[in-house]
């Protein structure tokens, strides 16, 4: 399985601020994707990110709110903008191993908004 | 809306009981299952795949699949307090994504 690692593991923040999540793979990975994960629920899925083109998003999430890119095979960012408090959450990043279909999952990012 | 049902417990066994967590899934495409385990606090583990209809088994795990029926199962045998955790069953399906059930709370009393 590929080792993911996210950064930052935690952080709290203000009110219409702006954090920005990282996810390295340490293999190419070709499918790689973010997750939200509300207390207490079951994962969401908010995009699936493309390298060299524009993350696809699920219903109810857009790109003015979670920016993400995607610049190569083993890296990927998401931003959460303009956070409320709603925003506090565990953000997962995953990736899909092509040959089994099977699908890894980060740490996590737990993230809290005052 | 392709779904993935699963109880949400809490599903309570002794130790060195088996336990027994059940999934169905809607989506007849679905070629690829997954059982996945998140202790509190903690990124899910993936602990089991299965493609093909019958059983598979992997230590202490089983899981079981019917294609037929639309049912996926995950026996753990002689559990123990440690396996107490959240279990996500998952179906891969169309659009390249995967769809994951609320989860089973088990928790294994000593």
């Amino acid at each position: 399985s590929a080792v993911i690692s996210q950064k930052p593991s935690r952080d709290i923040c203000q009110r219409g601020t702006s954090l920005t999540i990282q996810c390295q793979v340490d293999s190419q990975v070709t499918m790689m994707f973010w997750y939200r994960q509300q207390p207490g629920q079951s994962l969401t899925l908010i995009a699936t990110a493309n390298q060299g083109s524009e993350a696809t998003y699920e219903s109810g999430f857009v790109i003015d709110k979670f920016p993400i890119s995607r610049p190569n095979l083993t890296f990927s960012t998401l931003t959460v903008s303009n956070m409320s408090p709603e925003d506090s959450s565990i953000y997962l990043c995953s990736v899909v191993n092509r040959v089994a279909s099977e699908q890894f999952f980060g740490p996590g990012t737990r993230l809290t908004v005052l | 809306q392709k779904e993935v049902e699963q109880n949400s417990g809490p599903l309570s066994v002794p130790e060195g009981a088996i336990a027994s967590l059940n999934c169905t899934y809607s989506d007849r495409g679905s070629q690829s299952f997954f059982w996945y385990r998140q202790y509190s606090g903690k990124s899910p583990e993936l602990i089991m795949s299965i493609y093909s209809n019958g059983d598979k088994e992997d230590g202490r795990f089983t899981a079981q699949l019917n294609k037929a029926s639309q049912y996926v199962s995950l026996l753990i045998r002689d559990s123990q307090p440690s396996d107490s955790a959240t279990y996500l069953c998952a179906a891969w399906g169309g659009f390249q994504k995967l769809v994951f059930g609320t989860g089973t709370r088990l928790l294994v009393s000593p």
